[in-house]
Order: structure tokens, then C-alpha cells, then sequence
């Protein structure tokens, strides 16, 4: 089974620009969230999404969004880049809201700003 | 600051020794905890979890143990391997799945 994908998996953007990146959860999973790793560092919260709905959000600006499409699958938009937005941005699904649905990773997409 | 750290950024040993990782926790509230394995260039990989009313999980060479009195958990990988050589995080759920990473442990192992 794919497990969670997510596109693309290394990007170059400039100071001040938008960028959309993208999720497909694992089959059955209705539950997707974004985590922000800087370098060196553990994964920081973003957001939460289920069943199209936000369930949860971090510490981030409002420069920082997301939404769930009707099949799961999730996009996460972040408008006026700022060098430190350079990270990689995991996405991870679960079957459901709650303790008792570990998170499940992909690989990530490796955002650089220049 | 991070609610959830590590005693140690980086952990060395031999092949076929067994590895601890540890792991301090703040929230005495949290009910659910998770270690994951992140190798380079990919995403983190679950190992296994326990819940805040066991002090002890144990899976395929790995064990999990929680004492909630110091809070404080760890890592047990029994009979370490060269694929074992990774980063290793333990996250603390703070509700809704939003989970609290600490920065890791480096794990490599001597042949």
C-alpha cells in the first residue's frame, strides 16, 4: 500500500513569493497534518485537517494555510516567503481524530528560500 | 520552549549492543506518547507508542518504557544493527494529535 505522498519533494522559491505544497494520505486516512522541520530540529505543529475541517493549529502566521479537498488529500499554501520559512514541511495522515490513531509520515517536501 | 527534549544529541554504539535513548517530557497532562525513527532525506517512521496508563510497550526489538512519576520515558533497541543508525525523536500528544517533538537523538552504530 502507497503510504503518505507528497509533491513536491524539493522546491526553490524567492523572497516574497507564494508556494502550494501537496498531500495524498494513506488510503482510509481522513485525517492530514502539517508539520514544519528547520534543520536539526524536531517537526513543529501547523495544522490539522479532518474531514475538511481544521481541528488544530500552531504557532504560525497567518501567511501559513491549508485545506482538505473531498478526498482527504490536503494542501498547504504559504504566501510571502521569508528566508526562515526554508524547512522541510511534513505532511501525516491517521484513520481518525484522537490518541488512538498514530501519525503516519511522508517523506516531505524540501522548501528553500532564497 | 520545547516540552518534550532529549538527554542526549547523540548516542555511539557497538553492533549488537543495545541502545537507550531517553527522553524527558514536561506536560503532565499528556496521555499518549510516540518515538519515531527519521533516517536522512526521509520523513519520520513510527516505532511505537504507549499510553499514559502503561509503563511499558514492547515491539520487535524495541521496547518503550514510562515513568510518569519523573516523566520520563525511553527507547530500548535490543541487539542494535547498522540500519538502526538514524535520528530518533519522541513526541508528546498534546491533544487533537498535535504532537510535541523534542530535537532528536543521533544513533550510530560502531561496526
Amino acid at each position: 500500500d502507497a503510504g503518505v505522498t507528497q509533491s513536491p519533494t524539493h522546491l526553490i522559491k524567492t523572497r516574497g513569493q507564494h508556494v502550494t505544497l501537496r498531500c495524498s494520505p494513506i488510503s482510509g486516512h481522513k485525517s492530514v497534518s502539517w508539520y514544519q522541520q528547520v534543520l536539526g530540529q524536531g517537526p513543529q505543529f501547523i495544522f490539522q485537517y479532518y474531514e475538511k475541517e481544521e481541528r488544530g493549529r500552531g504557532n504560525f502566521p497567518d501567511r501559513f494555510s491549508a485545506r482538505q479537498f473531498p478526498n482527504y488529500s490536503s494542501e498547504l499554501n504559504v504566501n510571502a516567503l521569508l528566508l526562515g520559512d526554508s524547512a522541510l514541511y511534513l505532511c501525516a495522515s491517521s484513520l481518525a481524530v484522537g490518541s488512538n490513531s498514530p501519525l503516519h509520515f511522508g517523506n516531505g517536501t524540501r522548501l528553500t528560500v532564497t | 520552549g520545547e516540552s518534550v527534549g532529549l538527554h542526549l544529541p547523540t548516542l555511539s554504539v557497538q553492533e549488537g549492543d543495545n541502545s537507550i535513548i531517553n527522553c524527558a517530557y514536561s506536560n503532565s497532562a499528556s496521555d499518549y506518547f510516540i518515538w519515531y525513527k527519521q533516517e536522512s532525506g526521509k520523513g519520520p517512521q513510527f516505532i511505537i507508542d504507549i499510553r499514559s496508563n502503561m509503563d511499558k510497550r514492547q515491539g520487535q526489538r524495541v521496547t518503550v518504557l514510562l515513568n510518569k512519576t519523573v516523566k520520563h520515558l525511553s527507547l530500548q533497541i535490543a541487539a542494535t544493527q547498522p540500519g538502526d543508525s538514524a535520528v530518533y525523536f519522541c513526541a508528546e500528544n498534546e491533544g487533537a494529535q498535535k504532537l510535541v517533538f523534542g530535537q532528536g537523538t543521533r544513533l550510530t552504530i560502531n561496526p
